[in-house]
């Protein structure tokens, strides 16, 4: 069964633009939960979908957001990107029958200038 | 509140050597509990993990004991190799508390483990 997959593998952007990040979960998992990691702050959770609905939230400013389609896939927005927001954006699903464990991709290493 | 607190690093072994990494947490009730591990420029592995007290998680020749009445979960390897050398992250899933709390886990800081030859 593949992992979960994230793309683009890298980013670079300057400040004041916006990206979209992508997530596809192991197949037959609904829930998708993204977590930003930075070497002051570490892993910080930003949100979880489950079935298309934002079921969770961490303390992120409202220029982060995030969706999941029909087929569990999931995207996350920054918008007015700032410096600190260059981080290591790791994407995590989980489902079947395990609903305890959390299965992370290999992560989005986006650079803001 | 939830939390986990991990043993600072770096820690820095010979190959073969005994590994214990500590790692402590704070929660309500019977969190699920994880060891993650990171490898260089790749994200989190599942390594071990343990859902209620007493529980043994183990995996590539890595242990942890959840325990309740220390409120620990230290990871143990008794022979490590070169090829451990990567960053293990202690983390739990809480149990109880409201729904924006139940969903998401929440990390120690991680501890950078380097194993040489």
């Amino acid at each position: 069964k593949a992992g979960v997959t994230q793309t683009p593998r890298y980013l670079i952007k300057t400040r004041g633009q916006q990206v979209t990040l992508s997530c596809s979960p192991i197949s037959g998992h609904r829930s998708v939960s993204w977590y930003q990691q930075t070497p002051g702050q570490g892993l910080q959770f930003l949100f979880e979908y489950f079935s298309e609905t934002q079921r969770n939230k961490g303390n992120f400013p409202g220029r982060f957001s995030g969706r999941q389609f029909s087929n569990s896939r999931s995207e996350m927005n920054v918008s007015t990107l700032e410096l600190g927001d260059s981080a290591l954006y790791l994407c995590a699903s989980k489902g079947g029958g395990d609903t305890d464990t959390q299965y992370f991709g290999p992560g989005t290493r986006l650079t803001v200038l | 509140g939830n939390s986990v607190t991990q043993m600072e690093g770096p820690v820095t072994l010979s190959e073969e050597a005994f590994l214990t990494i500590n790692c402590t947490y704070t929660a309500t009730g019977y969190p699920s509990l994880f060891w993650y591990v990171q490898y260089p420029g790749e994200g989190l592995q599942l390594l071990l993990k343990a859902t209620k007290a007493d529980d043994k998680g183990s995996n590539k020749g890595f242990e942890a004991t959840y325990r309740k009445e220390t409120t620990s979960f230290h990871l143990e390897k008794g022979s490590v190799q070169v090829s451990d050398s990567a960053v293990y992250f202690c983390a739990l899933r809480p149990s109880v508390g409201r729904g924006s709390t139940l969903g998401r886990l929440y990390f120690g800081r991680g501890t950078q483990l380097t194993v040489w030859p």
